[in-house]
Order: structure tokens, then C-alpha cells, then sequence
């Protein structure tokens, strides 16, 4: 009964590497939602994605960071070039179908990412 | 913009005092309103929601009333135990939407 998978736990990317952070939603959702928490922070949107199509990208930054949640296999969120300010927990969650309310979201339990 | 606005922490209680904490909103419309619970080191879980106005969420004691007169979704629980310390996360989607806007998070310690 496996709810959000997310991998890696913990990440550390070096500046100028690229960080690649999966995620496989619960069995049954269809809608995949990233956000990024910094330190002593709230939640902050990032994409939401639904199989094959980016349905909102008005949190990711413009440039180096990318998704993507292909017809097999989990979500990515890929970030080119990491900076020191990318440092951050990085939380997938996941919904059923639908974009009613009444759902709450399944998160996983994050990847911290951490660039030295 | 919608936004989510709780009060700040940390919160320090003694094991079986009273907890409250704060929760208001700004969003058009009928949003939908979340308690989330975060322990250290793990992700966010629910804890309760409420779709409309005048509807109690309530889960592990935990309970909060949506209201609409006054743009609130309190968190209160009777008595708080050790094992309740964690961050708490209220939240809310918009009506029709799929976005869930969090507050910025309360920590709470609760000693024994």
C-alpha cells in the first residue's frame, strides 16, 4: 500500500550539477503537484502536472528548472545548474482525478536537496 | 491572490493544555480549507478539511470550523500530547481549483 514515493531522500549536487528529484504518486492519482519549502518556510507552489501534460507552471522558475510526468514512469523535476539557492525540501504530492476540492493531497516525504 | 495567513510560532504547551491556532484567509469565492501536519523530517499529512461554510473538519482530536463571516479556520484540540509537537500547515484550494495555497507553517512544542 505504497502512498507517494519520492527519490532520492537526499540529494547533494555540487553548483553547475544538475539535480534530478522523482516522484511515483499514489496508486490511482493522476495529478502530481511539486512544491519547495525553505528552511523554517512555508510550501510554495512549483508545477502541477497531470500524465503527459504540465497543467500549471506559474511557480517554477523561469530558467534551469523543468518537469515533466511522462506516460510511464514518475514525475521528474529536474533543476540544470544548481545554485547554493536551490537548497531546499523539495515535496511531491498527489491527488485523485479531479480539481474539486474535496480532496486533500498525499505528499511524500520529500527530497532534500542540499548544494555545496 | 488568494492567501493563507496563520499565526506565528513556535508555540510552547504543557501535555493536556489547550491548543489554538490561528488560520485566516483571503480567496474569492468558496475555497476549500486544510489542517496539514508536518513531523520532523517527513512530508505533510492531512489532518482535516472542510468544503463550505459552517462545516467542522475533525481527525485525532484535532478539530476546526470553517467560517465564512469571518475568514477563519481555527485549529483547536481539548488536550494536547508530546507526541502532537510538529508543524502545522493550514490551507486552502479555490473553488473550481487545483492549486492548494499553504500558510507559512506553525511549530509547536508540546512538553511533557
Amino acid at each position: 500500500n505504497a502512498g507517494v514515493m519520492q527519490n532520492p531522500r537526499h540529494l547533494v549536487r555540487r553548483r553547475g550539477q544538475e539535480a534530478r528529484l522523482r516522484c511515483s504518486p499514489m496508486k490511482g492519482h493522476s495529478h502530481v503537484y511539486w512544491y519547495r519549502q525553505l528552511p523554517e518556510e512555508g510550501l510554495k507552489f512549483m508545477v502541477y502536472l497531470q500524465k503527459e501534460n504540465i497543467i500549471d507552471e506559474s511557480g517554477m522558475p523561469k530558467e534551469r528548472f523543468s518537469a515533466e510526468f511522462p506516460k510511464e514512469g514518475p514525475s521528474i523535476l529536474r533543476i540544470q545548474q544548481v545554485v547554493r539557492g536551490d537548497s531546499a525540501a523539495y515535496f511531491c504530492a498527489s491527488s485523485p482525478s479531479g480539481d474539486r476540492g474535496d480532496y486533500g493531497y498525499t505528499f511524500g516525504s520529500g527530497t532534500r536537496l542540499t548544494v555545496v | 491572490g488568494d492567501s493563507v495567513t496563520q499565526m506565528e510560532g513556535p508555540v510552547t504547551l504543557s501535555e493536556e493544555a489547550f491548543l489554538t491556532i490561528n488560520c485566516t484567509y483571503t480567496a474569492t469565492g468558496y475555497p476549500s480549507l486544510f489542517w496539514y501536519v508536518q513531523y520532523p523530517g517527513e512530508g505533510l499529512q492531512l489532518l482535516l478539511k472542510a468544503t463550505k461554510a459552517d462545516d467542522k473538519g475533525s481527525n485525532k482530536g484535532f478539530e476546526a470550523t470553517y467560517r465564512k463571516e469571518t475568514t477563519s479556520f481555527h485549529l483547536e484540540k481539548g488536550s494536547v500530547q508530546v507526541s502532537d509537537s510538529a508543524v502545522y500547515f493550514c490551507a486552502l484550494m479555490g473553488p473550481g481549483g487545483f492549486k492548494t495555497i499553504f500558510g507559512a507553517g506553525t511549530r509547536l512544542f508540546v512538553k511533557a
